[in-house]
């Protein structure tokens, strides 16, 4: 089983429609990371979670440590928000990094 | 400020052929990563380094590939001799420490024919 699992792996919605990206982990973590990925394109760094909840923009990131869990939301969601978005955590002990599979997320107009 | 630089952004190599990737991280950032991606898939770890010490290369192959920080700085990482399925991207990652903002470069992107 997976450290870190991410829900759903792909996800298609219409332009304007309130988006969820979930991320579940099993170990112990000092932070988690929310990163975003553009077909062919590098990967940026949208946030880094230790607890509560961060906003930029049209994205949330939450995290709930007793749960082990952080969801990613985008609202009002645009084509140009279709890419990968990964989660990954940071040990708590020795800061290695775990990534999930990644969600594909497709926005149509 | 300059972000995370990669080179080269693009090699094509023949198999049994060497090749080196560049990186150069953020300036102070002390925690460096060099990871592997496949197409359609995430990033797999293949060193990590906090200043010039590698404290997790668990999933470097060491026949074929190796890294060097010198100085605690850039990096170099190697492949001799290449094969088909190292065909991927090369992604290099710093953040300032083990558990900080990560930065990505855009990744040197090998063909090995």
């Amino acid at each position: 089983k997976n450290e870190v699992e991410q829900s759903p792996q792909n996800l298609t919605a219409q332009e304007g429609e309130f988006i969820t990206i979930n991320c579940s982990y099993s170990v112990g973590i000092s932070a988690l990371h929310w990163l975003q990925q553009h077909p062919g394109g590098g990967i940026v760094s949208l946030f880094m979670l230790s607890s509560g909840k961060k906003k930029h923009g049209r994205l949330i990131a939450t995290i709930n440590i007793q749960e082990k869990h952080s969801s990613l939301h985008i609202t009002a969601s645009h084509p140009r928000d279709s890419a990968v978005y990964i989660c990954a955590v940071v040990g708590g002990s020795n800061y290695k990094l775990t990534f999930g599979k990644g969600t594909l997320l497709t926005v149509n107009p | 400020e300059a972000g995370v630089v990669q080179s080269p952004r693009y090699k094509i190599i023949e198999k049994k052929q060497p090749v080196a990737f560049w990186c150069n991280p953020i300036s102070g950032h002390n925690t460096l990563y060099w990871y592997l991606q496949n197409l359609g898939q995430g990033p797999e770890l293949l060193i990590r380094y906090e200043n010039e010490e590698a404290v997790d290369d668990s999933q470097l192959p060491k026949d074929r590939f190796s890294a060097e920080r010198l100085k605690g700085v850039d990096s170099t990482l190697k492949i001799q001799p290449a094969e088909l399925g190292d065909s991927a991207v090369y992604l290099c990652a710093s953040s300032a420490r083990g558990a900080g903002e990560l930065f990505f470069g855009e990744g040197s992107r090998l063909t090995v024919l």
